[in-house]
């Protein structure tokens, strides 16, 4: 089965500093899909970023970039020029092409501090 | 302002009480989810609809029953529940249940069972 690992229950960074989060995965696919999610207080789940796996160049929106790394199933976020608002808790999660199943890790709780 | 609305957004019942909660997808999917999310644990895939038909269900106790109407309108009815079943609520659609479908997120119901 797969599983979806975030290494880091909190983390915290300075208002438009850079920070990453860390998502480590196992399967045994080639191909399937890969997505962070952000969880405000308001508990709206809200669609970050996704990288397909057969695609080698690393996604990116605005201030928001991933570093996929296949071969060590890894899948970390970087954001730049971090904002308050940005403060949520962020889930990585996986999704196998085959089905329609999202398998998320535990979270990081990120603070961005003014 | 995702397009997914959930009512209430915060239940409280008893064990013995019989509640239900509403989702409901402006966006035109074909596809719905519920979600589970309990505090400390990643988020748990509880059922999946398509076109109304439900296609999964992730081995849920029948204390849970859901409802797609049609693909607009998802809901789970709920009786007998445990404290244990205390936890946010998430539902979720996406256009189909095609591999590359982004999943959409409702903000959730937190439902405490007494």
């Amino acid at each position: 089965a797969q599983t979806v690992t975030q290494s880091q229950p909190e983390m915290s960074v300075q208002e438009a500093e850079t920070v990453t989060l860390s998502c480590t995965y196992d399967t045994s696919e080639s191909d399937y899909y890969l997505f962070w999610y952000k969880q405000p207080p308001s508990r709206q789940m809200i669609l970050v970023i996704r990288q397909e796996a057969y695609k080698q160049q690393n996604a990116t929106e605005n201030r928001f970039s991933v570093n996929f790394q296949k071969a060590a199933k890894s899948f970390s976020l970087k954001i730049s020029d971090s904002q308050l608002g940005d403060a949520a808790m962020y889930f990585c999660a996986y999704k196998e092409t085959s089905g329609s199943r999202l398998t998320f890790g535990e979270g990081t709780q990120l603070t961005v501090n003014p | 302002e995702t397009g997914v609305t959930q009512t209430p957004r915060h239940l409280v019942m008893g064990m013995t009480n019989k509640k239900s909660l509403k989702c409901e997808q402006h966006l035109g999917h074909n596809a719905m989810y519920w979600y589970k999310q309990s505090a400390k644990k990643p988020l748990e895939l509880m059922f999946v609809y398509n076109f109304k038909e439900q296609t999964e269900n992730n081995s849920v106790p029948s204390r849970f029953s859901p409802e797609c109407p049609n693909s607009s309108h998802l809901f789970l009815h709920l009786h007998t529940l445990q404290p244990e079943d205390s936890a946010l609520y998430l539902c979720a659609s996406s256009q189909d249940l095609g591999q590359a479908e982004t999943q959409y997120f409702g903000p959730g119901t937190r439902l405490l069972v007494l």
